[in-house]
């Protein structure tokens, strides 16, 4: 089955850059979609198809997709932000889900 | 706004079936695949099953064996049965909907903390 791997943690100071991969065989083959999950509440969808927006996500929000690993981009990083994060993506008509990496903003 | 309810037992007895029902409110479930996602304590998320409206279905190879999943459309609402339910099947259970031609979530409901204890 596809495997999604992900950093189990990524620290950022505020107002800098964080970056999150999600690394998969030919990844640039399928679409990543990137998902936030603050405690206690639903994942939100803040990245799909690679690079896309939802409406309502903060234009700092960016994703890319190359080769073997997607990366998820937050720029100008607020204390908002600070979440786990998960990939995901479509193989072989199932769902995969990535293990989820907890950001900390300090 | 099409919102997602889940409902059903907090608590099943090992063995047991765990029964979910998720209702869609405020649109139609026509014309959507619907999925279940769970979520175990302090751990990722786990895809269970997806159906479209008008009753197609596919599962996590992982759970295949143990899980059904099923729509009724005339009351906008589908379901998750999961079978011979053991602790490594507590979690949070989540129903989505899917963004039409993506393979991803849109809208999620709250979810619903399942148990399994005797």
């Amino acid at each position: 089955s596809y495997e999604l791997i992900q950093p189990p943690s990524v620290s950022v100071s505020p107002g800098q850059t964080a970056t999150i991969t999600c690394s998969g065989d030919k990844f640039e083959d399928k679409y990543a979609c990137w998902f936030q999950q603050k405690p206690g509440q639903s994942p939100v969808l803040v990245i799909y198809q690679d690079t896309k927006r939802p409406s309502g996500i903060p234009e700092r929000f960016s994703g890319s997709n190359s080769g073997n690993t997607a990366t998820l981009t937050i720029s100008g990083t607020q204390a908002m932000d600070e979440a786990d994060y998960y990939c995901q993506a479509w193989d072989s008509s199932t769902v995969v889900f990535g293990g989820g990496t907890k950001l900390t903003v300090l | 706004q099409v919102q997602l309810r889940e409902s059903g037992p907090g608590l099943v007895k090992p063995s047991e079936t765990l029964s979910l029902t998720c209702t869609v409110s405020g649109g139609s479930i026509s014309s959507y695949y619907w999925s279940w996602i769970r979520q175990p304590p302090g751990k990722g998320l786990e895809w269970i099953a997806y159906i479209y409206y008008s009753g197609s279905t596919n599962y996590n190879p992982s759970l295949k064996s143990r899980v059904t999943i099923s729509v009724d459309t005339s009351k906008n609402q589908f379901s998750l049965k999961v079978t011979s339910v053991t602790a490594a099947d507590t979690a949070v259970y989540y129903c989505a909907r899917e963004i039409r031609g993506h393979h991803t979530f849109d809208i999620w409901g709250q979810g619903t903390m399942v148990s399994v204890s005797s």
